[in-house]
């Protein structure tokens, strides 16, 4: 079963550049989420959808953009990476409200 | 600002202790706590709690809210060496999962 696909595993970047992360579901969930994970801080959320079509922002949204153009693919881009964006990222998707999140494998993202 | 504190940061345990991670929250919005498992890559759901005092089970875990006192705690019995990992905890405010630091883990044999 596939779930939740994230894409790459892990990734090298130099400042300035772009990113786009992907993330794919196939449980037809309607949420769909992008953490951050950082060693004491847990995971913070950067963006969400709620439904196809529609985004919000999280804690952390500055310096990145979701897009949420159909129900199963969520991708986050960093316009112009700095190095404070190192972390390891996590995409989730959820039935809704009151149901669990349920999340890939993550992405490792070093910026230098 | 609404936030979800975990205790302890981290422990060590012997294989066969029984363990007990708490979870208190401040949050405005409260609708659901939720405690996730992660071992090496993605967190993996383990309990959801709405209701105070009913115990959630699952074999050798356990977990239980009081939405009085505004925390969870999430018991392991007879641990393993395979329960090493992070747990965490969020708490479910309007539609977003509010995560806290974890607690790290380590069941020696």
């Amino acid at each position: 079963t596939a779930g939740i696909t994230q894409a790459p595993t892990s990734q090298i970047l130099a400042a300035g550049r772009s990113m786009t992360l992907r993330c794919t579901q196939d449980m037809r969930h309607n949420a769909m989420y992008w953490y951050r994970q950082d060693l004491g801080l847990g995971l913070r959320l950067i963006h969400y959808s709620n439904t196809a079509g529609t985004t919000g922002k999280g804690e952390v949204p500055d310096g990145y953009s979701v897009s949420r153009a159909n129900t199963d693919d969520f991708p986050l881009t960093l316009a112009s990476a700095v190095p404070s964006q190192t972390s390891v990222y996590f995409c989730a998707s959820s039935a809704g409200l009151n149901q669990p999140q349920h999340f890939g494998d993550g992405t490792r993202l070093s910026i230098l | 600002e609404d936030k979800v504190v975990q205790s302890p940061l981290s422990l060590v345990v012997h294989e066969g202790d029984t363990v007990t991670l708490n979870c208190s929250y401040e949050v405005t919005n409260f609708r659901s706590l939720l405690w996730y498992k992660q071992e090496k890559k993605a967190p993996t759901f383990l309990f959801m709690l709405t209701s105070s005092g009913i115990e959630k089970k699952s074999g050798r875990l356990s977990s239980i809210l009081d939405k009085k006192e505004l925390f969870s705690i999430l018991n392991i019995t007879a641990t393993q060496t395979g329960d090493s990992a992070i747990y965490l905890c969020a708490v479910e405010e309007g539609n977003k999962l509010v995560f806290g630091a974890g607690t790290i883990l380590r069941v020696k044999s």
